[in-house]
């Protein structure tokens, strides 16, 4: 059973554009959301978090946006560079620990 | 220091081998995680310690035994692996839920010990 589903096993955008990395959860329980970046050969890196109790938080290129009637969040990253070109993971975590991952997103940036 | 620290980073094992997986983090973190990943799956949580207690178990089998000595270790037990156990198994930390009413919940990831049974 996936609790946290990305979609969208790929994207491709061109470098200065916006990406959006879209992210759906079942679980109404889960009140802590996160994204995190992964390279090969890597564990993943945290890249930014948002709280049940907003609905967007944004930190340099990064915004996360949630919307909880949905059960919906997005990640949009402006304006995208090549070195943004990972696999995204959503990841969501409820008042019991450990968080849970989606299937990740690869997200190419073309130059 | 925001590191988390596994070794080995490869280890190949023999079915009827006995072998460790060591994670090490110096954060002041009291929750950590072992994950399993797969190629071209997400990360499925296996295991989380609450202050050197075993607090989640998500049905691991038993040739899989954690164990947390102390406050920045973690370790996870091998034994009578099988072949479909060849994974990427990471280890995370993050601060106990009881330290920070729910902010700054995100964990940080080692590296990972890129395991193949044999």
């Amino acid at each position: 059973d996936q609790q946290v589903k990305q979609n969208s096993p790929s994207l491709s955008v061109q470098e200065g554009r916006i990406s959006i990395l879209n992210c759906d959860y079942t679980n109404s329980m889960f009140d802590y959301f996160l994204w995190y970046k992964k390279y090969p050969a890597e564990g993943p890196t945290f890249l930014i978090s948002i709280s049940s109790i907003k609905d967007k938080n944004e930190d340099g290129r990064f915004t996360v946006f949630l919307n909880k009637s949905a059960k919906h969040l997005s990640l949009h990253i402006v304006p995208s560079q090549p070195g943004d070109s990972a696999v995204y993971f959503c990841a969501a975590s409820e008042r019991t620990y450990g968080m849970r991952f989606g299937a990740g997103t690869r997200l190419t940036v073309k130059p | 220091d925001t590191e988390v620290t596994q070794t080995p980073k490869h280890l190949v094992m023999g079915m009827t081998n006995k072998k460790s997986l060591k994670c090490e983090q110096h954060m002041g973190h009291r929750a950590m995680y072992w994950y399993k990943q797969k190629a071209k799956k997400p990360p499925e949580l296996m295991f989380v310690y609450s202050y050197e207690k075993l607090s989640i178990n998500e049905s691991v089998p038993s040739r899989f035994s954690p164990e947390c000595p102390n406050s920045s270790l973690l370790n996870l037990h091998l034994h009578a692996l099988q072949p479909e156990d060849s994974a990427l198994y990471l280890c995370a930390s993050s601060q106990d839920l009881r330290d920070r009413g729910r902010r700054d919940t995100e964990a940080f990831f080692g590296q990972g010990t890129r395991l193949t049974v044999v």
